[in-house]
């Protein structure tokens, strides 16, 4: 597509479920980046996969969270057991192979309850 | 972890006002970025600076590529009610192929 597209725009969710959230990156983009962004912070940094190499799971703020990108393609967010902690927007951005001007997509609000 | 630290935090200013924000950085970056988030979308590039001293616009924008690598502006002249938003600096770590580093954001209110 044109952009990178994310989906659900919104989800809530009660305390304890696991959660999904999706990442259709630019056509061709090997690089693609999570980021979560809470209420009047930053964009931290999660995790990043650059074509077929092991991705960097180093932002990761516990094992209760998950990534993976399938044939180099769409990506897949999983929070395990959420808490409530876990409410903010997550972000996902997809780049050429080195390139640091990033594309974002709209973001997933996701709401623990 | 690298930390960019970006102020001011918020600002309101009068339409037709200029304005300046900034991030520094106890550590080099090789790249300087600055984003602009518009409400309920994911933050658009405006302007990527790539050296030491590089001074580069787009429109009324114009931002800096600090000397010593640990800093970066950016100023917006003639402000207009679109400019509201919140603005994200961003830089790449020296370190080889790393993920953008980004401050907290500066939120711009323009008062018409």
């Amino acid at each position: 597509g044109a952009g990178v597209s994310q989906s659900p725009s919104n989800k809530v969710t009660e305390k304890g479920k696991d959660v999904e959230l999706r990442c259709d990156p630019i056509s061709g983009h090997t690089a693609l980046y999570w980021y979560r962004q809470s209420l009047g912070q930053g964009l931290e940094f999660l995790i990043y996969f650059q074509g077929n190499s092991a991705p960097d799971k180093s932002g990761l703020p516990s094992d209760r969270f998950s990534a993976e990108r399938t044939g180099g393609s769409v990506s897949t967010l999983t929070i395990q057991r959420t808490q409530q902690e876990d409410s903010a927007v997550y972000l996902c951005a997809s780049s050429l192979e080195g390139g640091n001007g990033y594309t974002f997509g709209s973001g997933t609000r996701l709401t623990v309850v | 972890g690298q930390q960019l630290n970006q102020s001011p935090q918020s600002m309101f200013i009068q339409e037709g006002e200029d304005v300046s924000m900034n991030c520094t950085s106890s550590s080099i970056f090789n790249t300087w970025l600055w984003y602009k988030q518009d409400p309920g979308e994911g933050p658009v590039l405006l302007i990527a600076l790539y050296k030491a001293g590089e001074l580069t616009s787009n429109g009324r924008l114009t931002a800096q590529f600090g000397i010593t690598r640990k800093d970066s502006f950016l100023n917006i002249s003639a402000s207009i009610p679109s400019d509201v938003g919140i603005y994200f600096c961003a830089g790449q770590p020296t370190l080889g192929n790393t993920p953008l580093v980004f401050g907290k954001g500066t939120r711009l209110s323009v008062i018409a």
